[in-house]
Parts: C-alpha cells; structure tokens; sequence
C-alpha cells in the first residue's frame, strides 16, 4: 500500500539553529498538506499545496518558516530560526482532493522536533 | 465561524463493550466529516468518512460513525471495544477546501 513518507522522524536542534523537514506524498497526490501537532492537539495546517502552487498559508509564521514543492512532488518545509515554541510533531498529508475520491488525506510518520 | 468540537478529553471503555467518541460541528455551508485515528508517535490513520447519502457511515476495523444533521454532530461508534482499539481519535471537517481538526478524544479499553 502507498504511504507519504517523511523524513527525519526525529530531530533535535538548538534555537536559532535551521531545520529542514522533507515530505514525498503518495505517486499521483496533487494536494499536499503540513500540519503542526503540539502535544494533546489536534494538528493546525500550516501550508496547503495543489501542485506546485500554494493554495493556503494563513498559518505560517512566513518570517520564520517556508515551505516549498517546486515540481508538485516532494515537499520541504524549513525553519530558520528555530524557536523553542517550534516543538513540535510536523505531519505531511497528501489527497487526491476530488469529490470524486472524496477528500481524504493520508498521513505520513511526521517528524518529532524538539528545539533546545 | 468554521469549528470541530471534541467534548470528551477521554473515554474509557471496558473490551467488549459498546463506545462512542463525540464530535460535533459548525461550518457554513454542507460538511464533509472524517474521522481519524492517532497511535503513539505516528501521524494519523483514516477510518471514514461522511460526503452525503446514508446516515450512518461504515469504516476501518469495524468503526462506524452516525451523522446527525440537526444536532451538527458525527459520533463514531464501535459495537464491541477491542484493547487494540486505545489510540486517539480525532473528528475533521472540510469545508471550503479546508481542513479543521478537533482537539482529540483519547479513547482508553480495558480488559
């Protein structure tokens, strides 16, 4: 069965310090999707592609992080600076987005980033 | 204003009994309903959906959900709890192409 799958699964770093997180949806998934999940919490969208373009970045902090899919395939997501209130799980979730298929996204590991 | 509520923090079921995990809604035009299911450390699985027609929407691992218009709610639901089935479980809407999660439910079933 395809999965999204994502990379590093863990990653430490100092503030001020720069991460990258990488993202590889499901072969033929337009819409790409990166959430923040705090601990206890639902995950927030942070940016939503369709394609290359992007569709929905109200919730990314752009003056520190960016987000990238340049040939609508992979993903990454940086930081830069990294801030303590960073920690976080990072997901990636990629959709067929069509009422046809009906919407649903499926979920990479994510990445567990702790700031020190 | 478009929003999923999770009343319940926790559930805790004993095996073999029924459990229900509550959602409820608020969006401005038809919802599109999911449900998802989180382990430890992994990101999250789907177990169904609700687009339109029938009520009452059938899932993974034997999960069902019951969409109540009236009531903007989406409860899931399970016949008979597994021990397996500990995890947390989170309601999302779409709606205008966009996602919103509630803030989890943790479901606990003990032996």
């Amino acid at each position: 069965e395809a999965e999204v799958a994502q990379s590093p699964r863990y990653k430490i770093t100092e503030k001020s310090q720069a991460v990258a997180f990488w993202c590889d949806p499901i072969s033929g998934h337009a819409t790409l999707y990166w959430y923040r999940q705090i601990l206890g919490q639902g995950p927030e969208l942070l940016v939503q592609f369709q394609d290359e373009s992007v569709v929905d970045d109200s919730q990314l902090p752009k003056d520190r992080f960016s987000a990238e899919r340049l040939k609508g395939v992979d993903s990454t997501l940086k930081i830069q600076p990294a801030e303590l209130g960073d920690s976080a799980m990072y997901l990636c979730a990629s959709s067929l987005a069509s009422r046809e298929y009906g919407y649903e996204q499926y979920f990479g590991p994510g990445t567990r980033l702790t700031v020190t | 204003a478009q929003s999923v509520a999770q009343p319940e923090d926790q559930v805790n079921v004993a095996e073999g009994n029924p459990l229900t995990v509550k959602c409820t809604y608020s969006v401005s035009g038809n919802p599109y309903l999911f449900w998802y299911v989180q382990y430890p450390n992994r990101g999250l699985q789907f177990l169904l959906k609700y687009i339109t027609g029938d009520n009452l929407v059938k899932g993974s691992y034997g999960f069902e959900a019951e969409f109540n218009k009236s009531q903007t709610s989406f409860h899931l639901k399970k016949p008979s709890a597994l021990v397996s089935d500990s995890a947390l479980y989170f309601c999302a809407v779409r709606d205008r192409n966009k996602f919103y999660f509630g803030s989890g439910t943790k479901l606990n079933v003990k032996p």
